[in-house]
């Protein structure tokens, strides 16, 4: 079946650097990307979406952009601080109209070095 | 805020123990979830629930069923537990097709 995958399961940077996490989805139907951020020891949390219909959104040091061409979404992180170490997810949602929604990628492990 | 608590935050269980992991959410949320979530494959969706006593299958339903007798609480069961079932185990409530609340995560050991 069609899922949500990323490009890389671990990334490093260094504290004050642009941080970029990339993921593919499949599935052209969705209409609706989010991405998620879990810290250790605790659940997801929300982080920022966007709909199909953008191809950016930004928030508080934090863009997603959306290349439906080719697939593709990015969270980008602005001058990436230490507590913005945790696994990142990026969820797509499918219009099934069914209260089961979201499917979730594996998540990329991101390092914040001193 | 809406919280989702989990009952436990880890779990050691043998196998064949029948184990109830619980969650209650107190925002009065129609969707209720459960996934586990294991290295490089992500959060698997379990089972979830759309409203009292409604359940449907999620991806990897085997081994696991749910009760929901309450709105705001939603149980996953494992009939008899197997190794293959230690896991973090997740529970998520949303009202809002995509304000999805999670718990902390239970972490299950079944040795």
């Amino acid at each position: 079946g069609e899922s949500v995958g990323l490009h890389l399961p671990t990334l490093s940077v260094q504290e004050g650097d642009n941080s970029i996490i990339n993921c593919a989805y499949s599935n052209s139907a969705s209409d609706y990307f989010i991405w998620y951020k879990q810290e250790s020891g605790k659940g997801p949390q929300f982080i920022i979406d966007i709909r199909s219909n953008m191809d950016k959104r930004q928030g508080q040091r934090v863009t997603v952009l959306l290349n439906k061409t080719v697939k593709h979404l990015s969270l980008q992180i602005a001058a990436t601080q230490p507590g913005d170490s945790a696994v990142y997810f990026c969820a797509e949602r499918l219009p099934s109209g069914s209260a089961r929604q979201l499917t979730f990628g594996s998540g990329t492990q991101l390092t914040v070095l001193p | 805020d809406v919280k989702v608590t989990q009952s436990s935050r880890y779990l050691v269980k043998r196998t064949g123990e029948k184990v109830f992991l619980e969650c209650v959410q107190d925002m009065d949320h129609e969707n209720m979830f459960w996934y586990r979530q294991d290295p490089g494959l992500g959060l698997r969706l379990i089972y979830f629930s759309y409203d009292v006593k409604m359940k449907e299958k999620g991806d990897i339903p085997e081994g696991y069923s749910v009760s929901r007798e309450k709105k705001e609480r939603f149980s996953l069961i494992l009939e008899s537990a197997s190794t293959n079932q230690t896991s973090m185990y997740l529970c998520a409530s949303s009202q809002s097709p995509v304000g999805y609340t999670f718990g902390s995560g239970t972490r299950l050991t079944v040795v």
